[in-house]
């Protein structure tokens, strides 16, 4: 009974390769998100989906796109992978607005080594 | 903007020393929310505490321990009679807007047996 679960746990992958991650989340939660955790630990959000509507873009390479198919799930696709895509990966979600006091539940995280 | 600065990088302690992480952040909200995560070294990030800033009360819950400071903008963690499965980074955060969470740098903890 996982509460938020992500596939793969582990990636490698070669340079220029397209690969794909998948959350799925079995709380209920309307807002669903992807985080990048560099090598120094610092985390930062890239996208958020709230009812599976597109809430939130940071400024990340077109080259990574996140997709909604339900609320429940929020996959990441990247293309022609590079090495500096190198880091964990995390999907995380909400009941609702973090600012109206709503914690985040993390996934495992999914580690993606891009050689 | 908002920000969480988390000025210690790095804090080692002996097995049952107690040991306070500083939060220090910026918000131009009048009412805003704060959390603490702990990452233990097995990766996940877990959800430890909200705050309102409505409520400064301290907070206790174990050997953990919170210290809200409104008038400081701080709001520091406290592990007493640490333990080595304490070891961790940990992580002060702040909604950035409404579902942006901005987090500090994070803390790690190293307790030694």
């Amino acid at each position: 009974d996982t509460a938020v679960s992500q596939t793969p746990k582990y990636l490698v992958t070669q340079m220029g390769n397209d690969k794909s991650i998948k959350c799925e989340q079995n709380l209920g939660h309307d807002t669903m998100y992807w985080y990048k955790q560099d090598s120094k630990k610092f985390l930062k959000i890239m996208f958020s989906y709230n009812n599976k509507e597109l809430i939130i873009n940071e400024t990340v390479p077109n080259r990574f796109s996140p997709k909604s198919p339900d609320k429940a799930h929020l996959n990441l696709h990247i293309n022609s992978l590079e090495l500096g895509d190198s880091a964990v990966y995390f999907c995380a979600s909400s009941q609702a607005a973090s600012s109206s006091g709503y914690e985040q539940f993390f996934g495992p995280g999914t580690r993606l080594t891009v050689l | 903007a908002q920000k969480v600065t988390q000025a210690q990088t790095e804090i080692s302690v002996v097995e049952k020393e107690d040991v306070t992480l500083d939060c220090v952040y910026e918000t131009r909200d009048t009412t805003y929310y704060l959390f603490w995560y702990k990452q233990p070294p097995s990766g996940e990030l877990v959800f430890l505490i909200r705050r309102n800033s409505f409520d400064e009360q301290n907070e206790i819950s174990g050997r953990y321990s919170w210290n809200f400071q409104k008038s400081t903008s701080s709001f520091n963690f406290t592990i007493t009679a640490s333990q080595v499965v304490d070891s961790a980074v940990y992580f002060c955060a702040l909604p950035s807007n409404d579902y942006k969470l901005s987090f500090g740098a994070g803390t790690t903890v190293t307790v030694r047996a």
